[in-house]
């Protein structure tokens, strides 16, 4: 059974540019979270998508958005990348409405901006 | 963003040393988690907490959730090699529809010497 895969697993890009990060979720969940973690920091929420609406959101700026698709599958976009967006990127599912004991991550996009 | 204040950083200890690390916070959480995190893959969940007070083991893994439920601990007993990682608190608001938000801390390095 598979689990959270991401892709791509690594990538660099240059400022101003935008990005796209793939996230496919666990067979059974329906909810996808994202994730930020930068290098030697905890992860912080991004957003949550849940019937294919943004359903909950952390302190990410409008630079940030997501799509998740008929088939739970779901994006992150992040435009006009600064250095700062340089972090693992990391997404998590799970069922609706469930506790955090079934949320299961992915291993994570690594993203580069120079 | 927000997140738990947790220590220590990093540990360096010997096999079979007993490990202590803490977590906390100045909200209260109804739910309080411990993840280990090993290079290059997302965060595993040890351990959840879900009523204050409440001490729970998973193997050689103790972790306690804060009366004030604005702190938890987290415990391993006759460390071995294979425990080398980041361990990770996190704590979350679950109900009504907001699930899977996780508000994390730094991170605890550790470093097992065999």
């Amino acid at each position: 059974d598979a689990g959270v895969t991401q892709s791509p697993t690594h990538l660099i890009k240059t400022r101003g540019q935008q990005v796209t990060l793939r996230c496919s979720p666990k067979s059974g969940h329906d909810t996808v979270s994202w994730y930020q973690q930068a290098l030697g920091q905890g992860p912080q929420f991004i957003f949550q998508y849940y019937e294919e609406e943004e359903r909950q959101r952390g302190n990410f700026p409008d630079r940030f958005s997501g799509h998740q698709f008929p088939n739970y599958s779901s994006e992150l976009n992040v435009n006009a990348l600064l250095l700062g967006d340089s972090a693992l990127y990391l997404c998590a599912s799970s069922p609706w409405v469930s506790g955090a004991n079934v949320l299961t991550f992915g291993a994570g996009s690594r993203l580069t901006v120079l | 963003g927000q997140q738990l204040n947790q220590s220590p950083q990093s540990m360096f200890i010997q096999e079979g040393e007993d490990v202590s690390m803490n977590c906390t916070s100045s909200s209260i959480f109804n739910t309080w988690l411990w993840y280990k995190q090993e290079p290059g893959e997302g965060p595993v969940l040890l351990i959840a907490l879900y009523k204050a007070g409440e001490l729970t083991s998973n193997g050689r893994l103790t972790a306690q959730f804060g009366i004030t439920r604005k702190d938890s601990f987290l415990n391993i007993s006759a460390s071995i090699p294979s425990d080398v990682g980041i361990y990770f608190c996190a704590g979350e608001n679950a109900g009504g529809t907001s699930y899977g938000k996780l508000t994390f801390g730094q991170g605890t390095i550790l470093t097992v010497h065999p």
